[in-house]
């Protein structure tokens, strides 16, 4: 079975401040996709990043970060220098590579940035 | 950028009613699902569609669910006889193939009264 961990269901940094939202995740397979989607106050979910389990390199996109470390299970997801905009509920999501086309979602972290 | 679209943003039924929520995914995409997410909890996975037929469902997706893609473009989630605990967002999702990002439409929040 697999399933999604994310520890800190409620964050709050003051705007600027840098954030880690950790993400813990448990497989069988030895192949598997993980994902971050942001969900903002409007409702709608939007994709930010996949990650294959081959690629342990970590990734750099403007103000966000991603840190995959399959020793711990753990696909992490930094915001330096918050802004007010990225306030929103945050899930981690796992998807097995053979034949399973779900997304599994953890129950998400909401993130507020304080002005 | 393509996106997918939902309709209606908001249905308001009542209980034992069927409701048909609506969905185009990205026009090139060949993969199709159906989550759910019950106010404040996380997404779960409901259904999904391949070459117009289901290529998996979850353990909620029961005979109360269907899904059909009518047409070249719609892709459909009827639910029958309604309950209180249907309430929820309804969210349709398209891909380009398997190992694909999953797109998102904005949601249909469906309330059962």
């Amino acid at each position: 079975a697999q399933k999604v961990t994310q520890a800190q269901t409620e964050i709050s940094v003051v705007e600027k401040e840098d954030v880690t939202l950790d993400c813990v995740y448990e497989t069988r397979d030895t192949t598997y996709y993980l994902f971050w989607y942001k969900q903002p106050p409007s409702g709608e979910l939007v994709f930010l990043i996949r990650r294959n389990s081959f690629d342990e390199q970590n990734e750099i996109s403007g103000r966000y970060s991603w840190n995959f470390q399959k020793s711990t299970s753990s696909f992490n997801f930094t915001i330096t220098a918050s802004q007010v905009v990225d306030s929103a509920v945050y899930f981690c999501a796992l998807k097995s590579n053979f034949g399973n086309e779900k997304l599994t979602f953890g129950t998400g972290t909401r993130l507020t940035i304080i002005p | 950028e393509p996106e997918v679209t939902q309709t209606p943003s908001h249905q308001v039924t009542q209980m034992g009613q069927e409701v048909i929520l609506r969905c185009v995914p990205i026009s090139n995409h060949l993969y199709f699902y159906w989550y759910r997410q019950i106010l404040g909890q996380k997404v779960e996975f409901l259904v999904s569609f391949y070459n117009n037929e289901i290529s998996e469902k979850s353990e909620i997706f029961d005979d109360q669910f269907s899904v059909e893609r009518p047409d070249g473009s719609n892709f459909t989630l009827k639910i029958r006889s309604t309950k209180l605990e249907d309430s929820a967002m309804y969210f349709c999702a398209s891909s380009g193939d398997r190992d694909q990002p999953q797109h998102f439409g904005d949601g249909t929040r469906l309330s059962i009264l």
